[in-house]
């Protein structure tokens, strides 16, 4: 079965601080991993996926398959980063069909 | 182009009733899938529809089922409501099957069962 684990509830820091959000999975295969955010009062949405390899809004998130993690980053924390932030795998099911599984969040609290 | 729409935006029923929400999916997109969001649980598959076929069921009781229509619309109902279904319900969206897909969220229903 896939699982998505996020173990930290509520992450605070101070604006200009070093952020990761830790995030690990389970699952037997080859998992498509993304991450995306919830902004106050506004609708989920994409942040990234591991098979872009990008950066975007200068988080960034590395696939360790070793340690099972999809841990995302930022160096400098700012203000508007707060929001919540769900990380999700991809995974086939026993049916053949992929289903997409979210962890249960991580809120994201940056204070100037 | 609009997004994904989903109504009622908010709604109050007691225990016992049943509850219908519609989700109008973004125009071309064919898949749509329900989430339930709570604080504690976060976001729970519930289901997943294409081209009016349920590919995957999560694991909640069989109170809860769904359907998609030709136009890709896709409803939920819970029948028999119960206090812990109080949520937030997402609607989402994408071109294909979920997986490597991208989802687009709806806004959601926001149900509170009293």
């Amino acid at each position: 079965a896939q699982r998505v684990t996020q173990p930290e509830k509520l992450l605070s820091v101070f604006k200009g601080a070093p952020v990761e959000l830790k995030c690990n999975y389970s699952y037997s295969g080859s998992p498509e991993l993304f991450w995306y955010v919830q902004y106050s009062r506004q609708r989920l949405q994409l942040l990234l996926r591991h098979i872009s390899r990008e950066s975007i809004k200068g988080f960034t998130a590395d696939l360790n398959k070793g340690e099972t993690s999809f841990h995302l980053k930022k160096p400098f924390a700012q203000e508007e980063d707060s929001a919540m932030y769900y990380c999700a795998l991809s995974g086939r099911m026993n049916t053949g069909f992929q289903k997409l599984v979210f962890g249960t969040g991580t809120r994201l609290l940056v204070s100037p | 182009k609009a997004g994904v729409t989903q109504t009622p935006r908010y709604l109050i029923k007691t225990r016992g009733q049943q509850v219908t929400l519609s989700c109008s999916p973004i125009s071309g997109h064919r898949s749509v899938s329900w989430y339930q969001q709570t604080p504690g649980q976060g976001l729970q598959f519930l289901f997943e529809y294409f081209s009016e076929t349920q590919r995957n069921k999560g694991n909640f009781p069989g109170r809860f089922s769904g359907r998609q229509f030709s136009n890709s619309r896709s409803e939920m109902n819970v029948s028999t409501l119960e206090l812990g279904d109080s949520a937030l319900y997402l609607c989402a969206s994408s071109v294909e099957p979920s997986g490597a897909n991208v989802l687009t969220f709806g806004a959601g229903s926001r149900l509170t069962v009293l």
